[in-house]
C-alpha cells in the first residue's frame, strides 16, 4: 500500500512567517493529495487538495505544490497568523480502493 | 444541520465494558469510514463501508465490530474494552468510491476513555 511521511513533526513559526511542510508518498499511482488543519479539540477539516495532474495551487495564504517524479508535496503558508496554529495532515490517494492514507500529522505554533 | 454527526462526544468506561459509537451523514454520500486518532494524533482508518458493503477492514482487533443498517448510517461496537482503545474516534464520509473518492467530511469525534 501507499506509505507517506510528513515533516517536520512540530514547527514553531513567528507571525508573519512563512512555513512550509513536506511529505513525500511511495504510491506512483497516488492521484489525489488533500490537506487537512485540525484545530485543539476539533474535527479535521480539508483546507486545501490537488490532484496528480496539477503541479501547483494557491488560495489565498496557503498553497499546495505537487512534484510526481519526487514522489513529494508541500504545503506553504504565508503571513501565518496565530490563528493557524493547528495540527495539520498530508494525505494521498493511493491506488487501492481509494483510500487516503494520512501522514503523522505537524504541530504548527504561530507565536504572536 | 450537521453534515456528519456522532454520538456520544464522550465515553468514560471501564475495562472489560461494551460501548457503542452511532454516526449519521446527511451528505447523501455513500461512503463512511472510522478512524481512530491516538494520543501522538495518528490519523488510523479502521473501517469504510460503500452502501453499505464493508470494504476496508485494516487489522483491527475483532472485539471491534462495524454496523452499517444504510448508507447513511455506520455505527461502531467495541466488546471487552482495553486501556489501548482510549483514543478519539471519528466517523467520516465522502462520495464516489475508488479513484473518484471525493473530499472526506469527518464528525465531531468521540473520546473514548478506558478506566
Amino acid at each position: 500500500g501507499e506509505n507517506v511521511e510528513q515533516h517536520p513533526s512540530t514547527l514553531s513559526v513567528q507571525e508573519g512567517d512563512s512555513a512550509v511542510i513536506k511529505c513525500t508518498y511511495s504510491d506512483s499511482a497516488s492521484n489525489y493529495f488533500p490537506w487537512y488543519k485540525q484545530e485543539l479539540g476539533k474535527r479535521p477539516q480539508l483546507i486545501i487538495d490537488i490532484r496528480s495532474n496539477v503541479g501547483e495551487k494557491k488560495d489565498q495564504r496557503i498553497a499546495v505544490t505537487l512534484n510526481k517524479t519526487a514522489k513529494h508535496f508541500s504545503l506553504h503558508i504565508t503571513e501565518t497568523q496565530p490563528e493557524d496554529s493547528a495540527v495539520y495532515f498530508c494525505a494521498a490517494r493511493g491506488s487501492t480502493l481509494g483510500r487516503l492514507y494520512f501522514g503523522r500529522g505537524t504541530q504548527l505554533t504561530v507565536w504572536p | 444541520d450537521t453534515a456528519v454527526s456522532q454520538t456520544p462526544k464522550y465515553l468514560v468506561t471501564q475495562m472489560g465494558n461494551d460501548k457503542s459509537i452511532k454516526c449519521e451523514q446527511n451528505l447523501g454520500h455513500d461512503t463512511m469510514y472510522w478512524y481512530k486518532q491516538d494520543s501522538k494524533k495518528f490519523l488510523k482508518i479502521m473501517f469504510s463501508y460503500n452502501n453499505k458493503e464493508l470494504i476496508i477492514n485494516e487489522t483491527v482487533p475483532n472485539r471491534f465490530s462495524p454496523k452499517s443498517p444504510d448508507k447513511a448510517h455506520l455505527n461502531l461496537h467495541i466488546n471487552s474494552l482495553e486501556l489501548g482503545d482510549s483514543a478519539v474516534y471519528f466517523c467520516a464520509s465522502s462520495q464516489g468510491q475508488g479513484r473518484n473518492t471525493g473530499e472526506l467530511f469527518f464528525g465531531e469525534g468521540s473520546r473514548l476513555t478506558v478506566l
